[in-house]
């Protein structure tokens, strides 16, 4: 069964400190793997976008890792803002007769001042 | 210059009513989406057109009817809603593998 699970659920950090999000998935076969970033009441925004043969794409203080053969991911975010606080999901995309988007159940970061 | 607009933004609605929400994209991409974000947060793929054609049709209602007037357009009309259809709507268009949300429309059925 295709899945994209995603740890932690939430996460509070103090502003400036890095964190790391994990997302683990079973997609198969694997197209890419994307990171979104989704404020509160907003649509979601891609971050990264990542093939099979990268194993890290960044952009600005977001980087995120894929280890396709554990079928692992990984965003890491460096020197938080305040404004970074959002859902950070990890879509996986398989291919299905279609392509075919999973996605996680999101990871809620709060970044306190 | 709104890239994937949606309307309305909020729709509260009695329970058996008919409603529809519109979508409307901008960028000049073949390919729009419905997405459902229930209070889990989880984003589930409802339909998929590219070029006015249905392409993804996934487990869903049919009481739910997508309809393309074309490329540029992705309209989702709802019959006899029930309280399980409250959630967050999404619109999307892409060219794949990007793909560019609206700004979603909350549907709350009373």
């Amino acid at each position: 069964k295709n899945q994209v699970e995603q740890s932690p659920q939430s996460l509070i950090i103090l502003e400036g400190k890095n964190c790391t999000l994990q997302c683990n998935y079973t997609v198969s076969p694997f197209s890419n793997l994307r990171w979104y970033k989704q404020d509160t009441g907003r649509g979601p925004v891609s971050l990264t976008i990542m093939t099979f043969s990268e194993n890290t794409k960044s952009n600005g203080r977001y980087t995120a890792t894929l280890d396709a053969d554990t079928k692992q991911s990984s965003l890491h975010i460096t020197a938080s803002q305040l404004s970074d606080s959002a859902s950070y999901i990890c879509v996986v995309s398989g291919f299905d007769g279609y392509n075919k988007l999973i996605f996680g159940a999101g990871t809620r970061l709060a970044v306190h001042p | 210059d709104t890239a994937v607009s949606q309307t309305p933004k909020y729709l509260v609605t009695q329970m058996g009513n008919d409603k529809s929400i519109k979508c409307e994209q901008n960028l000049g991409h073949d390919t729009m989406y419905w997405y459902k974000q229930d209070s889990k947060k989880f984003l589930k793929i409802m339909f998929s057109y590219n070029n006015k054609e249905l392409i993804i049709n996934e487990t869903v209602p049919n009481r739910f009817s997508p309809k393309s007037p074309d490329k540029a357009h992705l309209n989702l009309h709802i019959n006899s809603l029930e309280l399980g259809d409250s959630a967050v709507y999404f619109c999307a268009s892409s060219p794949f593998p990007e793909q560019f949300f609206g700004p979603g429309t909350r549907l709350t059925v009373l």
